[in-house]
């Protein structure tokens, strides 16, 4: 079946450290999209692509950083300059780049501070 | 700037009875509006969207939206709530030009028995 992996499932970060979140998708789709989830707060934009070796910023995207190497691939790294990472992270991917498709959803990922 | 409200955080309802979560949408150019639905410790899951065809979406669980330009909302139903419904939805809007999505703050539904 098609769809988005998220790994790993939980993180924990130590102070100073740099993390990497991964996000794998098989559906073919050329957006791809990172979220901060955090309570009460609905879903933050933090970075997104919409093409190979392109992406933008989001809403929040300070103290986060990107690549996008391969279509299927959009890994976020939290580098240490995030002085609140504990949230959930969510990846997207959506088929094109219109504002009527819809985004497809991995299962994220639960980021703590040790 | 496109923007939407999602009010009440918490909505409680009996099983059977009828599910209402409001959702209204700022804009000054046709929108395009979904609802999601998370459930605990995962991610996101498409319920429906309206993209300008018919006011009057049906989506997936038995779930429908309408749109309703004169009043700026797309709110959600379902005519009998099951306790499996219980989950966060989430209402979501994007523009002709825009590159993102715009999420409410979402509202925790509870089923109860």
């Amino acid at each position: 079946d098609g769809g988005i992996t998220q790994s790993p499932k939980y993180l924990f970060r130590k102070e100073g450290q740099n993390v990497t979140l991964s996000c794998e998708q098989n559906l073919n789709h050329d957006a791809m999209y990172w979220y901060r989830q955090d309570p009460g707060q609905g879903l933050r934009l933090i970075y997104y692509s919409q093409i190979v070796n392109d992406f933008q910023k989001g809403d929040i995207a300070e103290g986060y950083s990107v690549s996008r190497e391969k279509k299927e691939s959009f890994p976020l790294t939290v580098t240490s300059a995030q002085k609140n990472p504990t949230a959930f992270y969510l990846c997207a991917s959506s088929r094109g780049q219109g504002a009527n498709q819809p985004q497809h959803f991995g299962d994220g990922t639960r980021l703590s501070i040790l | 700037a496109q923007s939407v409200t999602q009010l009440g955080s918490h909505v409680s309802v009996s099983e059977g009875a009828l599910v209402l979560l409001r959702c209204n949408y700022s804009s000054s150019v046709p929108p395009y509006l979904f609802w999601y639905v998370q459930y605990p410790n995962q991610g996101l899951q498409l319920l429906l969207k309206y993209t300008s065809a018919a006011t009057l979406v049906k989506g997936i669980n038995g779930f429908e939206a309408e749109f309703k330009k004169s009043e700026t909302s797309f709110h959600l139903t379902k005519p009998s709530a099951h306790m499996s419904d219980a989950a966060e939805y989430f209402c979501a809007v994007s523009y002709g030009s825009a590159r993102q999505l715009t999420f409410g703050s979402g509202t925790q539904l509870t089923v109860l028995p």
